[in-house]
Formats: structure tokens, sequence, C-alpha cells
């Protein structure tokens, strides 16, 4: 089964600097899909980014964006210019493309300091 | 749209109740799933379905059934529940069809206590 590691409990950022969250994943199988969900105190799910595996283009939407190493499974997220609204928790998770196992890592907290 | 709703938000269970736990969505979404959220494990799948009669097992579905009689609505039931079973339950849907990159929306959650 896959399995998806962040290393990184906890990561802190000052104001408007940026900041990078780690993740790997192991898998056996060649196309999939990736993502990056932050959670807030609200707890409620919410979409950052995504990658398809088969495109070599590293995703980007707006101040965040991903460095995809498919070789080396990994998929960290770069978050620019950090806002306080960033703090939250952020999940990487992994999805197979044909079938709908989802994994998650464990989560990174992330707190923004003014 | 009012996207993936849920409820109750808030539950306390005694052991060995029983409760449903109602997740539905207005988006005509052919997948929709269930997921536990524990301290320091992240998401986990308990079950899912992929359209309406059709469901599946996750990674940790005991504890749980599941049904799938329309495609708006898919409840997950405690039928005896277990101190193990506190948690943060997720509903989530998404469309599932071909190479479509598959996005969920997630609902709010529902925090559960089994004392």
């Amino acid at each position: 089964a896959q399995t998806v590691t962040q290393s990184q409990p906890e990561m802190s950022v000052q104001e408007a600097e940026t900041v990078t969250l780690s993740c790997t994943y192991d898998t056996s199988e060649s196309d999939y899909y990736l993502f990056w969900y932050k959670q807030p105190p609200s707890r409620q799910m919410i979409l950052v980014i995504r990658q398809e595996a088969y495109k070599q283009q590293n995703a980007t939407e707006n101040r965040f964006s991903v460095n995809f190493q498919k070789a080396a499974k990994s998929f960290s997220l770069k978050i620019s210019d950090s806002q306080l609204g960033d703090a939250a928790m952020y999940f990487c998770a992994y999805r197979s493309w044909d079938n709908n196992d989802m994994r998650f890592g464990a989560g990174t907290r992330l707190t923004v300091k003014p | 749209n009012a996207g993936v709703t849920q409820t109750p938000k808030f539950q306390v269970l005694k052991t060995g109740q029983s409760m449903t736990l109602q997740c539905a969505q207005d988006m005509n979404h052919e997948y929709m799933s269930w997921y536990r959220q524990d301290p320091g494990m992240g998401l986990r799948l308990i079950h899912y379905s992929v359209g309406a009669g059709i469901t599946d097992q996750g990674e940790v579905p005991n504890g749980y059934n599941v049904s799938r009689s329309t495609t708006e609505d898919f409840p997950l039931r405690l039928l005896s529940a277990a101190p193990s079973q506190t948690s943060v339950y997720f509903c989530a849907s998404s469309f599932g069809d071909g190479l479509v990159l598959r996005q969920q929306y997630f609902g709010p959650g529902t925090r559960l206590t089994v004392t």
C-alpha cells in the first residue's frame, strides 16, 4: 500500500518570508495524483494545490508552488510571502489515478510569526 | 451549491450506543468517502462509494457500516460505539471519470466522543 510521510511535525516562518514543507511517498504506480491540503482551526479541509504525476511541470497556484521529483518520490510545498492566514495544518496526500484510495501524511503544523 | 454537508457537528455517545453520521453533497459526484482523523495520524479512509448501490472498504473499516441509496447521500453507521472510535470524521466527494483530476471536496467534519 502507498504511504505518505511528512517528516516535519511543526514548522515556523516569519510573515512575508518563504517556507518549504516536505513530503515523500512510496508507491509502485506510475500514474497518480498528489495534493496539498490546508486545515485551519475550523477543521475544514481546503485544497491548496494538486499535481498529476504524468506532468513534468511543477504546479503553481499564486503564492503556492510545488517541487515534484517523481524519481525521488518527493513532493514539497513552497509558500512564498507567507501571510498570517497561512497558519494551519498542512497535509500531503496521494491518490491512485484509477481508484478512490487516498492516503494522507500525518501533517505539518505551520506557524506564521508577525 | 452547498457543497458537502455533514451532521451533526459534535456528538457524544456512550459505549455500545449506535448512531449515524450524515453526509450529503449537491455536486452530482460519483465518488464519496468517509475518513477519520486522529491526532498525529492524518486522515485514514474508512469506506468509500463509487456510485449509488456500490460501496467498498478502505484502510480502517472495522466497526463502521455504509450504504449509498442515492447519489447525494452517504451515511456512516456506528452499530456499537467504542472509545477507540473517538475521532473527527470527514466526508468527501469527487468526480471519478477517466483521467480527470479527481479533487476531493471535504465536509466540515463531525467530532465524535465515545465515553
